[in-house]
């Protein structure tokens, strides 16, 4: 079956715009989550959602970042005035359910550069 | 102040022996231990996991070892295969409904044939 797939794969950008990411899950997996991994780091938790709604946002690093997942499916996470810091691999995963040990399962990251 | 210390960014085995990869913990709220393993432009792919009520886990080649008093964790991979190479990730989840996976800075395998 189809794994967690992300788009794009590669996203370069120039500091100030905005730039969106977007995630689609594992079919039937109602739990949703955005990882970024710098270089050299492991990954970094940003949000996690239960179906459409945000369960733990703590990670976001600040108020230009923002993610979406309105009809519980597919997610996409939003960047506004980009800086050069925010350059990363954002990652997604996906589990069947909220329950502490479900696996999560990632797709392949967008790789975000800023110039 | 990493929660979760992979010490060794790196580590070289020969094909059919033993690969041995730790893995240090700070936070004792931390119930849940995972291995992922993790190829060049991939997304981490998951491996093995260990509850914290448990000293061992075992999955065909992949073995975990948690020491709750020492907050320390071991993957054995035996036999080791060129296969394996790749960066491999610890990762701790608090207990509760915490979702959030803490992660190490990875170790990165090299099994020369």
């Amino acid at each position: 079956g189809a794994g967690v797939s992300q788009t794009p794969s590669n996203k370069v950008t120039e500091k100030g715009k905005y730039v969106e990411l977007r995630c689609d899950p594992i079919s039937g997996h109602t739990a949703l989550y955005w990882y970024r991994q710098s270089l050299g780091q492991g990954p970094e938790f940003l949000i996690y959602f239960q179906g459409t709604g945000a369960a733990d946002d703590s990670g976001l690093p600040n108020d230009r970042f923002f993610a979406v997942r309105p009809e519980g499916s597919v997610s996409t996470l939003k960047i506004q005035r980009t800086e050069r810091g925010d350059s990363a691999v954002y990652l997604c995963a996906s589990s069947l359910s909220s329950t502490s040990t479900d696996t999560q399962y990632f797709g392949p990251g967008t790789r975000l550069t800023v110039l | 102040d990493q929660q979760v210390k992979q010490n060794s960014p790196s580590l070289s085995v020969q094909e059919g022996r033993i690969s041995i990869l730790n893995c240090d913990y700070t936070n004792s709220m931390f119930d849940y231990f995972l291995w992922y393993k993790k190829y060049p432009a991939e997304g981490p792919t998951f491996l093995i996991s260990i509850s914290s009520i448990k000293d061992k886990n075992e999955d065909g080649r992949f073995t975990v070892f948690l020491n709750k008093s020492a907050k320390h964790l071991s993957l054995h991979i035996v036999p080791s295969q060129p296969g394996d190479s790749a960066v491999y990730f610890c990762a701790a989840l608090g207990a509760g409904n915490n979702r959030k996976l803490i992660w190490g800075l990875g170790t990165s395998l090299a099994v020369n044939p």
